[in-house]
């Protein structure tokens, strides 16, 4: 089936670790997002990335890490300089061109501060 | 900056009957997207419907349809024959296509119950 996978779905961070959220799709999507959801709030955009091995900030980048090395993935690191890290985190992808901008979401990942 | 406003933070309608959520947004851009999503208890985000600005008839998907105004910069969704199933948070969202490409920004969601 062609989708987005997020994994793990739950996720614990200890004080001063740093975590990897993982974003798989094989839809064949240009462009790829990562996103916070905090409640009452809508998604907040992290880093997003149009092409292989180029990425840029989003509104909430401080804390955060990412990397582009190939089209399928987009793994999100956050960091022990992210002080306030639970959350879920939404992964998306879309086409980059043309009428088919449309985002399609991952099922996400909760992360929890013990 | 762009920003989406939707200012009915929880609604509830009844089953079969028809209820609208409304969406405002603000924008300098010309050319963009506008979309709704929902999100049920599950947190998947969903794809309602998708309206293109240069577009003038209004966008619909089976019981779902919108009431695009551009220039009152108004985009709500309107739910037909509602079903138990409807129930979700709903969330609006704005994509440029200008110098904002590739990035949406969302609504803080309207919460929908559907009453049996």
């Amino acid at each position: 089936d062609g989708g987005i996978t997020q994994s793990p779905k739950y996720l614990f961070r200890k004080e001063g670790q740093n975590v990897t959220l993982s974003c798989e799709q094989n839809l064949n999507h240009d462009a790829m997002y990562w996103y916070r959801q905090d409640p009452g709030q809508g998604l907040r955009l992290i880093y997003y990335s149009q092409i292989v091995n180029d990425f840029q900030k989003g509104d909430i980048a401080e804390g955060y890490s990412v990397s582009r090395e190939k089209k399928e993935s987009f793994p999100l690191t956050v960091t022990s300089a992210q002080k306030n890290p639970t959350a879920f985190y939404l992964c998306a992808s879309s086409i980059v061109s043309g009428d088919q901008e449309t985002q399609y979401f991952g099922p996400g990942t909760r992360l929890l501060v013990l | 900056a762009q920003t989406v406003t939707q200012s009915q933070p929880e609604m509830s309608v009844q089953e079969a009957e028809t209820v609208t959520l409304s969406c405002t947004y603000d924008t300098s851009e010309s050319d963009y997207y506008l979309f709704w999503y929902k999100q049920p208890p599950s947190r998947q985000m969903i794809l309602v419907i998708r309206q293109e600005a240069y577009k003038q008839q209004n966008a619909t998907e089976n019981r779902f349809s919108v009431n695009f105004q551009k220039a009152a910069k108004s985009f709500s969704l309107k739910i037909s024959d509602s079903q138990l199933g409807d129930a979700a948070m709903y969330f609006c969202a704005f994509l440029g296509r200008g110098s904002t490409l590739g990035r949406l920004y969302f609504g803080r969601g309207t919460q929908l119950t559907v009453w049996p």
